[in-house]
């Protein structure tokens, strides 16, 4: 497989379910993102994984644990969420740094509903 | 604050032209991008703008001005799979992206 893989693609949990969303990329890149993506409104950044280190954590609720094994994989490991935690939630890639930083390429999104 | 600025959405006919504006307010300017996505579909990199001037791509072509703190995206012949959002994102003095909330483009045939 090339590219950025999330699994699954649809998710339905109870709020007093745990999962969690996987993401694998493919591109040898060494920077990776989960983003909240919500109808009608601006990307969220959730956390950003460097060199497989936790660099950022946009004031996240701690419902939300992400995890970077390795610098191919992240997952976000959700616990007791919130109806309003329903959203597309998207992975992305890029170099660390050089001229291809910034340069994301994302996963087609795991879907999330809480009932 | 950082505001992203673009409209919601856009209505345009096959075969014609449509150009999405985005307005910026940002701490500082190290490049401004474009991605499309499909409706269920991953985000793709269309273009990234960082001098002044206007960056062709085939079909596609950005603008950027930094004095006004403004960008577009001219699309051309247009086909019934341009149908996407068209997200903006700026990236400001610390590297971090800031994004608009998307254009949703319609095209009719």
């Amino acid at each position: 497989e090339t590219g950025v893989t999330q699994t699954p693609r649809h998710l339905v949990m109870g709020m007093t379910n745990k999962k969690s969303l996987k993401c694998e990329q493919h591109l040898g890149h060494n920077a990776m993102y989960w983003y909240k993506q919500s109808a009608k409104k601006p990307l969220e950044l959730m956390f950003v994984y460097s060199l497989e280190e936790r660099v950022e954590n946009n004031s996240v609720p701690s419902r939300f644990s992400p995890e970077c094994p390795n610098s191919s994989h992240l997952f976000l490991h959700l616990h007791t969420l919130q109806p309003e935690d329903s959203a597309l939630y998207l992975c992305a890639s890029s170099q660390a740094s050089g001229s291809g930083a910034n340069v994301l390429t994302f996963g087609a999104g795991s879907r999330l509903t809480v009932l | 604050g950082q505001n992203i600025d673009q409209p919601t959405e856009m209505t345009a006919t096959e075969g014609a032209i449509v150009q999405i504006n985005c307005t910026y307010q940002t701490s500082g300017f190290n490049g401004l991008f474009w991605y499309q996505q499909h409706a269920g579909e991953a985000p793709t990199f269309l273009s990234y703008n960082v001098l002044d001037g206007l960056e062709e791509k085939g079909r596609f072509s950005s603008f950027l001005s930094r004095s006004k703190g403004y960008s577009y995206l001219l699309l051309k012949e247009l086909q019934m799979k341009d149908s996407a959002s068209y997200l903006c994102a700026v990236r400001d003095s610390n590297y971090q992206l800031i994004w608009g909330a998307g254009t949703k483009l319609i095209i009719k045939p």
